[in-house]
Parts: structure tokens; C-alpha cells; sequence
């Protein structure tokens, strides 16, 4: 069975940092392109960040350049997004998805709330 | 603001058919793929259609996709009242690097 477990919301203040992970299993990882997408209460979605299988490429929304960063490892089947110098229009629930732009394998979102 | 429009709403019967049109421009949906998802209230998006017009193992043949130059539409037949939810389109830029997902548009069945 594919899961995708998103971990490492929570509320933090303006200015702070969080890091999020993203558990994969049941596909293999290392040969899959990956997304990190977010919706903001009562909002849409918004692509955030992609990775490509090997790690080397790396793309971002305008919005989080210079502050988000997205890697991988895949030995651990794992994803992750470190965002610092967060804002209030950062909260929103991030998904990780399977794909470059989302796919058929989501996770079931992890919220992260900037406030303070 | 997106690069992809959607309309805001729509709304139909139960048994009519609905179609949902995303606008965008030659460098995002004019040369690549579009995918649509439907999303409930306080759960994941789920894929519905990919690469324009394939349908994902388990979505029933109700649901289509169209591509036509810089536009892209998805359908649905037989609407159910369990087809109430929010629809999104995706693709990729091609200019700006960049992913982007349309507004997204509510169905209402009636």
C-alpha cells in the first residue's frame, strides 16, 4: 500500500522556522519526482516546492525563494521542506505529493500555523 | 493570482453533465501536460485525470479531460449529489519553472 506521511507542523511565530518530513512507502522513492503543495484555510492549492528523483534539481514558487528549502533522502525514503523566516501568509496545510506537479499519491497534510 | 483560470462555480442536476474550462497560455497548459483533482472538505486532493484526458485506476468514465491549445476542460456525466466538491486543475510552466494549480471551481449539485 503507498502511504505518504507528512510530519513536523505546528504553530510557531513570525520570523521562526520549522522543518517539515515526509514518510514514503510502498513505491519506490528513489525513482519518483516529488512536490511539497499547500493550501491555506478556506483557500486554494498552491504548488510550493519540487525535487527531482536524484535531488539535483530543485524548484520554488516565488513566494518561499530564499527561505524554503527542499531535499531529500533516499535511503530513508524520506522528503523534506526546512522553511525559515516564516510568515503569516505562510499557514496553510502542506501536502507532499508523488509527481511535479501533485500525481495520484498524496499525503494527508500536516498544518502549519505562523502566528504570534 | 494563478496563471490558470477557472471559473468560480458551477452548478447542474443530478443525471446532467457539467464541464469545468481552465485557461492558461502557451508556455504552461499550450505545452504541457494538465492533470484535475477533486477535493473534499478537510481531505487530500485525489487525482480524477492526468496527461490531459487518462483516468487513474478506480475514477469512473463519468469523469473526462480535454486539452485544446492553451485550454483545458474537464466533464462530468451522470452528476451524483457525491460529486459536490472542489475541483482543481495543474500544470506545468514552462517560462517560470514552476508548477501552478487554477482557483479552483466549487460544483453544486442541485
Amino acid at each position: 500500500e503507498v502511504q505518504l506521511v507528512e510530519s513536523g507542523g505546528g504553530l510557531v511565530q513570525p520570523g521562526g522556522s520549522l522543518r517539515l518530513s515526509c514518510a514514503a512507502s510502498g513505491f519506490t522513492f528513489s525513482s519518483s519526482s516529488m512536490t511539497w503543495v499547500r493550501q491555506a484555510p478556506g483557500k486554494g492549492l498552491e504548488w510550493v516546492a519540487y525535487i527531482k528523483e536524484d535531488g539535483n534539481d530543485k524548484y520554488y514558487v516565488d513566494s518561499v525563494k530564499g527561505r524554503f528549502t527542499i531535499s531529500r533522502d533516499n535511503a530513508k525514503n524520506s522528503l523534506y521542506l526546512q522553511m525559515n523566516s516564516l510568515r503569516v501568509e505562510d499557514t496553510a496545510v502542506y501536502y507532499c505529493a508523488r509527481g511535479r506537479v501533485g500525481g495520484v499519491f498524496w499525503g494527508q497534510g500536516t498544518l502549519v500555523t505562523v502566528s504570534s | 493570482q494563478s496563471v490558470l483560470t477557472q471559473p468560480p462555480s458551477v452548478s447542474a442536476a443530478p443525471g446532467q453533465k457539467v464541464t469545468i474550462s481552465c485557461s492558461g497560455s502557451s508556455s504552461n497548459i499550450g505545452n504541457n501536460y494538465v492533470s484535475w483533482y477533486q477535493q473534499f472538505p478537510g481531505t487530500a486532493p485525489k487525482l480524477l485525470i492526468y496527461e490531459n484526458n487518462k483516468r487513474p485506476s478506480g475514477i469512473p468514465d463519468r469523469f473526462s479531460g480535454s486539452k485544446s491549445g492553451t485550454s483545458a476542460t474537464l466533464g462530468i456525466t451522470g452528476l451524483q449529489t457525491g460529486d459536490e466538491a472542489d475541483y482543481y486543475c495543474g500544470t506545468w510552466d514552462s517560462s517560470l519553472s514552476a508548477g501552478f494549480f487554477g482557483g479552483g471551481t466549487k460544483l453544486t449539485v442541485l
